[in-house]
């Protein structure tokens, strides 16, 4: 079974400077997939970012990317240039071979003017 | 596209009714969905898969006699929380995935139920 696992619990960052946020991952799945979601205080969860694990490329989508490092089972998110609308939880998921989420225990980000 | 919707978005009711939540995929067809429940400051919890036409697959833990869930068309799933208690107070979210190809690495949520218990 997969194992997300987020170490931050929250992050207060300066608008403007970029933010990485830590996930690692722990499977025995050759194939597998790794998503970032955003959640908003209004607590709809937000698709960020996806990265198979054979994708070549590291995924970007706009200002979020993701620094993918297989050797050591980790798939950061970065976000450059932070908003204040990117105060929220963010989540770091896996996907297993039934496409159930596994998810992590969320980094509370907050952005600060 | 792919839009997912949820009705109520809040229910507040008292301790021993049964509250019915509604998921619907608006603009595509969802064979499986997922339930979620969310408690605050916490994580997501997968509490069953939704499949359209058989019966639910629950977690572990999941009382799938409190939670009943009925995904009897290919647009909508319905939980529903029965004999409601205080405890139930949650967040319950629900999510789908396309079957098709590009789109199936992604699921779509709805805005999510928020659920409180008197």
């Amino acid at each position: 079974a997969q194992k997300i696992t987020q170490t931050q619990p929250g992050m207060f960052v300066q608008e403007k400077e970029a933010v990485t946020l830590d996930c690692t991952y722990d499977t025995s799945d050759p194939s597998y997939g790794l998503f970032w979601y955003k959640q908003p205080s209004s607590g709809e969860m937000i698709f960020l970012i996806y990265q198979g694990s054979y994708d070549q490329q590291n995924a970007t989508e706009g200002r979020y990317s993701l620094n993918f490092q297989k050797a050591r089972k980790s798939a950061n998110l970065v976000i450059s240039a932070s908003q204040l609308g990117d105060s929220a939880m963010y989540f770091c998921a896996g996907k297993d071979s039934n496409y159930q989420l596994i998810w992590g225990a969320g980094t509370k980000l907050i952005i600060k003017p | 596209g792919a839009v997912v919707s949820q009705h109520p978005s809040w229910v507040i009711c008292k301790s021993g009714t049964s509250v019915k939540i509604e998921c619907r995929s608006l603009d595509f067809q969802a064979t499986t969905m997922f339930w979620y429940r969310q408690f605050p400051k916490q994580s997501l919890m997968l509490m069953a898969t939704s499949n359209e036409g058989s019966k639910a697959t629950y977690e572990q833990g999941v009382e799938k006699d409190k939670f009943l869930i009925n995904h009897a068309s290919l647009t909508l799933s319905t939980l529903t929380v029965t004999s409601a208690h205080p405890e139930d107070s949650s967040f319950y979210i629900c999510s789908a995935y396309i079957l098709s190809s590009g789109r199936e690495n992604e699921q779509f949520f709805g805005p999510g139920t928020r659920l409180t218990v008197l």
